[in-house]
């Protein structure tokens, strides 16, 4: 079974530019969240997606948004890009959504905001 | 969301030396799952533990959880080069579906 899959793996943008990241989890797993990693913060939750429906999400300004396709994969959009943006965007799914199931991650994207 | 608090941040440690890294949360926790994250790699399911006081081994890895359920301890006896990486806990609590993670303790280990 394949698993979760991030493209691109390496991003470079400018500041004000926009960027979208996908996110093909494991067949079958039906929610998708997202992770934001950073040397100083570690791994920050984005948001988490269930059946097309955000369930939650986490303490990040609206220039991040997402969404979920009804074939369960998932796109995350960041406008106007800042210099702190730069990081390693995970993306991860489980096969439903019970508080406390476990997390299969993918490569992740690298971000660079020049 | 349940905020955990993990320490230390770093751990340098010599081949064959045990490590242990901590996990406290001030509210109880209605699970804890461990994940670790080889360089330039990404996290990767270690453990569960949800019930007070439960400790479960992975070969080398031991893994509890605290009697009040505010705190975790992951321990490696007899370290090896391949234990390399960060090590994080994480929590999801009640209703609230985001699993909450620990900044991870780095670990090295000098051959």
């Amino acid at each position: 079974k394949a698993g979760v899959t991030q493209t691109p793996r390496y991003l470079i943008k400018t500041r004000g530019q926009q960027v979208t990241l996908s996110c093909s989890p494991i067949s079958g797993h039906r929610s998708v969240s997202w992770y934001q990693q950073t040397p100083g913060q570690g791994l920050q939750f984005l948001f988490e997606y269930f059946s097309e429906t955000q369930r939650n999400k986490g303490n990040f300004p609206g220039r991040f948004s997402g969404r979920q396709f009804s074939n369960s994969r998932s796109e995350m959009n960041v406008s106007t890009l800042e210099l702190g943006d730069s990081a390693l965007y995970l993306c991860a799914s489980s096969l439903t959504d019970s508080p406390g199931e476990k997390l299969f991650f993918g490569s992740g994207t690298q971000l660079s905001v020049l | 969301g349940q905020q955990v608090m993990q320490i230390p941040q770093y751990q340098h440690v010599q081949e064959g030396e045990d490590f242990t890294t901590y996990c406290n949360s001030s509210t109880t926790l209605s699970n804890i799952q461990w994940y670790k994250q080889r360089p330039g790699g990404h996290p990767v399911f270690l453990i569960q533990l949800v019930k007070s006081g439960e400790v479960k081994k992975q070969k080398r890895l031991t893994f509890q959880f605290g009697e009040a359920k505010k705190n975790s301890s992951l321990h490696i006896t007899a370290t090896q080069t391949t234990d390399v990486g960060t090590y994080f806990c994480a929590s999801s609590g009640g209703s609230n579906y985001k699993l909450t993670f620990g900044k991870g303790t780095l670990l090295t280990v000098n051959p």
